[in-house]
């Protein structure tokens, strides 16, 4: 069955840091990768989408990059600011599986 | 433009009583849609998905069951709560019919507390 992990579990960082998360998973057979943004108490934000044909999206700031045959997504944040502060999660939909398998997030915290 | 409501937003109900928790959406037509629990300290999980009215697929087996009686409205209940039940619960929607997985977006959650 499809795992997806997160790492670093939480990140710190000054303000104007270019940073990566990363998420890995373990069946290579991926239908696409969706990376969320979520802030406390609150529901998710979608901010880029992988298809499994692609190899990277771009959003503002955000870059978000899959090699499926390493089973890995980043995800880069340039010029971090404080209200990108939140928990990032990566999810997985998977050809095999009738499924879509979220990572447990990384916590980013951006100090001013 | 695209609008997921749920609600209640906070619920705090005993052990064995009743739930009902309900989404809809405004926007569009035939969505695809999910409900998710977020428990504290683990992850998202998937409970249920439909592709349309009266069909759900149901991901794990659970205290709970889910119901569309409309194209747009998403029902999620329990006859009988337990305190393992308790936790964020979230809507989604993303795309019609096939495939099913589609980019998804999100309610702004309940927040269920079994006591």
């Amino acid at each position: 069955k499809q795992e997806v992990t997160q790492i670093p579990a939480a990140l710190s960082v000054p303000e104007g840091e270019n940073l990566v998360l990363n998420c890995s998973f373990t069946d290579s057979a991926i239908y696409n990768l969706q990376w969320f943004r979520q802030d406390p108490g609150k529901g998710l934000t979608s901010l880029l989408l992988i298809q499994s044909s692609q190899r990277e999206q771009t959003s503002g700031r955000l870059n978000a990059s899959l090699d499926k045959s390493s089973g890995r997504s980043t995800l880069y944040i340039a010029a971090s600011q404080p209200g990108d502060s939140a928990t990032y999660l990566c999810a997985v939909s998977t050809n095999n599986n009738n499924d879509m398998r979220f990572g447990a997030g990384t916590r980013l915290t951006v100090k001013p | 433009s695209q609008t997921i409501h749920q609600w209640p937003a906070t619920l705090v109900q005993p052990v064995g009583s009743p739930l009902s928790l309900e989404c809809t959406v405004e926007g569009t037509s035939n969505p695809n849609l999910y409900w998710y629990r977020q428990a504290a300290g683990r992850g998202l999980q998937l409970l249920f998905y439909s592709v349309g009215i009266g069909q759900i697929s149901s991901e794990v087996p659970q205290n709970l069951s889910a119901s569309r009686p409309q194209d747009r409205q998403f029902i999620l209940s329990s006859k009988k709560l337990l305190l393992s039940d308790s936790g964020f619960y979230l809507c989604a929607w993303g795309g019609s019919g096939l495939p099913v997985w589609n980019e998804q977006f999100f309610g702004p959650g309940t927040r269920l507390t079994v006591l």
